[in-house]
């Protein structure tokens, strides 16, 4: 099963700053992928990546597979980012499973 | 928007009754999951379907049955709720690798 760590736990950033979220896991895979989950809210996709990078709007994903290691970056934060953001990982090599990440909270103070 | 959607939004159910919980799509896909999300935990996945009648356990499943009998609905049931039952519950379904979330169930078992 693969072992997925996400850090920090929380986060609390003032608005305009830049931010980044670790993801590391323990089993080599194809694609790792990236979510968000506003207060009281549903889990939106944000990112599904297999090597580089890949930007949408002020959110950058980058992956290492070597390192087996994924950084969410925000840049220009938002009071509208506060969110839990969650990264997941193929259980295995060609396995359509997830295993999740504790989630990172993050809030952005105006 | 992948046309997910869940039912009930909200149930409060006594100890020992049975309950099932239903995930409706309209896209037939053929993956569906159901999860579970509490706090401290990540996403941990109960059972998911790989077609029509085609199911299997994950992680989390004991106490909890699914059915599959058309691709679009997939049941989530809990035979006798028990009060670590409480949670909320995604269906997610597959589509080109990635995931996508229903809106959640938020169940409480007194």
């Amino acid at each position: 099963k693969n072992e997925v760590e996400q850090s920090p736990q929380n986060l609390t950033a003032q608005e305009g700053e830049f931010i980044t979220i670790n993801c590391s896991y323990s089993v080599g895979i194809s694609a790792l992928h990236w979510l968000q989950q506003h207060p009281g809210g549903g889990i939106v996709s944000l990112f599904m990546l297999s090597s580089g990078k890949k930007k949408h709007g002020r959110l950058i994903a980058t992956i290492n597979i070597q390192e087996k290691h994924s950084s969410l970056h925000i840049t220009a934060s938002h009071p509208r980012d506060s969110a839990v953001y969650i990264c997941a990982a193929p259980r295995g090599a060609g396995s359509y499973q997830l295993t999740f990440g504790k989630g990172t909270k993050l809030s952005v103070i105006p | 928007d992948a046309g997910i959607t869940q039912s009930p939004r909200h149930k409060v159910t006594e100890t020992g009754t049975p309950v099932t919980l239903r995930c409706h799509q309209t896209e037939n896909h053929r993956y569906m999951y159901w999860y579970r999300q509490d706090p401290g935990h990540g996403l941990r996945l109960i059972h998911y379907s790989y077609g029509v009648k085609d199911t299997d356990k994950g992680e989390v499943s004991d106490g909890y049955s699914v059915s599959r009998s058309k691709t679009e609905d997939f049941l989530l049931t809990l035979e006798s709720a028990t009060s670590s039952q409480t949670s909320v519950y995604f269906c997610a379904i597959l589509d080109r690798y990635e995931q996508y979330f229903g809106p959640g169930t938020r169940l409480t078992v007194t």
